[in-house]
């Protein structure tokens, strides 16, 4: 596709039930990103994918919260057991390559739409 | 661990430049520093990057200082368009991913 694609573009869902958050990156762009923006606050980075490289989980609020990639491709974010907090406006980036080649010029991002969860 | 400070808002008359100023101590060495744009339901956008001094495109300026604690972005007469928020970013401690800073909500009036 032309940019990067997430599904579904809204999911209402109840207290602590499973939800799955899909990404479709832009094809060609090797590199991944999950982040999560609440009501009225900036970016929080979640999850990074590179390759066949281990992901940086760093960013992951808690165990509740996984993600993967398969084939290189297509994410999906998981989240268990949700709860009212996890609410939120959860974007995917890709870039062609790491954002941050070895800590010189970064690469950029192109985000998709963002899912909207609403936790009730 | 860099800590990125801006400030919360901001307004602005159309086609006033607008100067938006970033803190971000403790950059490693050689990170850039990046700023996207967000409007409301979308996903942010790259504006501009720079490592040092003045950085210059089609749609902004960037002015970094000598100790790279902070930088500015600069909008040239800005229109009621420009309305979005403004984020400085810097890469993570571990150099995996790029960090956002609150944001910076500029508000364009005619």
């Amino acid at each position: 596709g032309a940019g990067v694609s997430q599904s579904p573009s809204n999911k209402v869902t109840e207290k602590g039930k499973d939800v799955e958050l899909r990404c479709d990156p832009i094809s060609g762009h090797t590199a991944l990103y999950w982040y999560r923006q609440s009501l009225g606050q900036g970016l929080e980075f979640l999850i990074y994918f590179q390759g066949n490289s281990a992901p940086d989980k760093s960013g992951l609020p808690s165990d509740r919260f996984s993600a993967e990639r398969t084939g290189g491709s297509v994410s999906t974010l998981t989240i268990q057991r949700t709860q009212q907090e996890d609410s939120a406006v959860y974007l995917c980036a890709s870039s062609l390559a790491p954002s941050i080649g070895g800590r010189g010029e970064n690469e950029k991002l192109f985000f998709g739409s963002g899912t909207q969860l609403s936790v009730l | 661990l860099a800590k990125i400070t801006q400030p919360i808002s901001m307004d602005s008359y159309e086609g006033q430049e607008v100067n938006i100023t970033c803190s971000h101590n403790n950059i490693a060495t050689n990170d850039y520093i990046t700023w996207y744009q967000q409007f409301p339901s979308q996903g942010p956008r790259f504006i501009i990057q720079g490592y040092k001094t003045k950085v210059t495109n089609e749609v902004a300026s960037l002015f970094i200082p000598a100790d790279r604690k902070s930088s500015t972005l600069s909008l040239p007469r800005v229109s009621l368009s420009d309305t979005a928020v403004y984020y400085c970013l810097v890469p993570n401690q571990a150099g995996t991913a790029l960090i956002f800073g609150k944001g910076t909500t500029l508000s364009v009036s005619s």
